[in-house]
């Protein structure tokens, strides 16, 4: 039990699909993030959301669109994705902005065909 | 970017101790975290260096150079959950967090 939650733990879709990956955290915190990880390649920051703002877009394809309706719930809308794009998708949430800790959810293993 | 590296694979036997080294490159520098991730799970927080030295916890300990750009992450008495990836994290100048690739480590009995 992390406190992050994140659903579909598992996704496989189409390259003209949408779909949309969810994410809540139950610890209270302010900020909330996303993440990509490949399969031997360090963790990419996606998404930063902090009191519900986002705060950073580090380059992400407008195919990835995020949401975040309050401090507790983030999303992450899915359009026309690429086989590339593969990979497992990591929510994490943090006190504040200037990340300590993380708490990392176990991730959306999406596949793209 | 940032530059941080670390080895891809270890392996070590049940009950001894294994060193995952990380050195890394960053514009300013305001703390290094050690994340623990089993396979199909999600990453845990292991330790926090800010300072240099050695941090113990249990039977994790983590140490850190600043001079040196450079930091491990010791696991003694090794037992099988242990496997698992871990992964070395700084935080620049600027607070933003990068990650290494992650060392997989695998304890065999």
């Amino acid at each position: 039990e992390t406190g992050v939650t994140q659903t579909p733990r598992h996704l496989v879709m189409g390259m003209t699909n949408k779909k949309s990956l969810k994410c809540e955290q139950h610890l209270g915190h302010n900020a909330m993030y996303w993440y990509k990880q490949s399969a031997k390649k360090p963790l990419e920051l996606m998404f930063v959301y902090n009191f519900k703002e986002q705060t950073e877009n580090n380059s992400v394809p407008s195919r990835f669109s995020p949401e975040c309706p309050n401090s507790s719930h983030l999303f992450l809308h899915l359009h026309t994705l690429q086989p590339e794009d593969s990979a497992l998708y990591l929510c994490a949430s943090s006190q504040d902005e200037e990340p300590g800790e993380l708490f990392f959810g176990e991730g959306s293993r999406l596949t793209v065909l | 970017g940032q530059n941080i590296d670390q080895p891809t694979e270890m392996t070590a036997t049940e009950g001894a101790i294994v060193q995952i080294n990380c050195t890394y490159q960053t514009s300013g520098f305001n703390g290094l975290f050690w994340y623990q991730q089993h396979a199909g799970e999600a990453p845990t927080f292991l330790s926090y260096n800010v300072l240099d030295g050695l941090e113990e916890k249990g039977r994790f300990s983590s140490f850190l150079s600043r001079s040196k750009g450079y930091s491990y992450l010791l696991l003694k008495e090794l037992q099988m959950k242990d496997s698992a990836s871990y992964l070395c994290a700084v935080r620049d100048g600027d607070y933003k967090l990068s990650f290494g690739a992650g060392t997989t480590v695998t304890v065999r009995a």
